[in-house]
């Protein structure tokens, strides 16, 4: 059983390129989440998903920032325009319907913005 | 919004010294979770605790649930090379709520 799927494991972007990032959880579970991570600090919750619907953005910048978890295929997390203060590590976790308050984490997404 | 504290943020031991970080919450917590993350690696889980003044352990691995649920603690006895990392507690209300941090480092 794979883990948690995040790619690409490391991503370079000059400002203003979008960034996408993706996500597959873990097979059988349909709770997904992202977190942003700055260096030397605690992870932040973005945003909560299961498919097809977005069932809590608030820790999402309104702006720039989407999320989508389709009913095929992974889920992406979008950022228009890149500023360096995007530059983070983006993880995904999964979870499933029974034990929703386990979540098991991808490798992350390290996003660089030159 | 309702965070988690966590002290200290970085602990220098000699191998084979305890290391004990801590969480505190200003409000009652349903549950606390206790995550290790390594260098360069991801947050990977290791303890959910949930009734008040809950005590488990695993290995050299000591977790603690305050009585009054505001607080937890882990502590590691006789510390190796490979407990290196950070540990984090998080409160889970579907979405984690995540402490700082403490960074676990061993003095050459």
């Amino acid at each position: 059983n794979a883990g948690v799927m995040q790619n690409p494991r490391h991503l370079v972007r000059r400002r203003g390129q979008e960034a996408r990032l993706r996500c597959s959880p873990m097979k059988g579970h349909s709770h997904v989440y992202w977190y942003r991570q700055l260096p030397e600090e605690g992870l932040k919750f973005m945003v909560y998903l299961q498919k097809e619907n977005i069932i809590d953005e608030s820790g999402m910048p309104k702006e720039r920032f989407s999320a989508e978890f389709p009913k095929e295929g992974p889920s992406i997390l979008r950022i228009q325009q890149v500023v360096r203060g995007d530059s983070a590590a983006y993880f995904c976790a999964s979870s499933s319907d029974s034990r929703e308050d386990e979540q098991f984490f991808g490798p992350g997404t390290r996003l660089t913005v030159l | 919004g309702q965070q988690v504290m966590q002290i200290p943020q970085y602990q220098h031991v000699q191998e084979g010294e305890d290391f004990t970080t801590y969480c505190n919450s200003s409000t009652t917590l349903s549950n606390i979770q206790w995550y290790k993350q390594r260098p360069g690696g991801h947050p990977v889980f290791l303890i959910q605790l949930v009734k008040s003044g809950e005590v488990k352990k695993q290995k050299r691995l000591t977790f603690q649930f305050g009585e009054a649920k505001k607080n937890s603690s882990l502590h590691i006895t006789a510390t190796q090379t490979t407990d290196v990392g950070t540990y984090f507690c998080a409160r889970s209300n579907y979405q984690l709520i995540w402490g700082a941090g403490t960074k676990l480092i061993i003095k050459p």
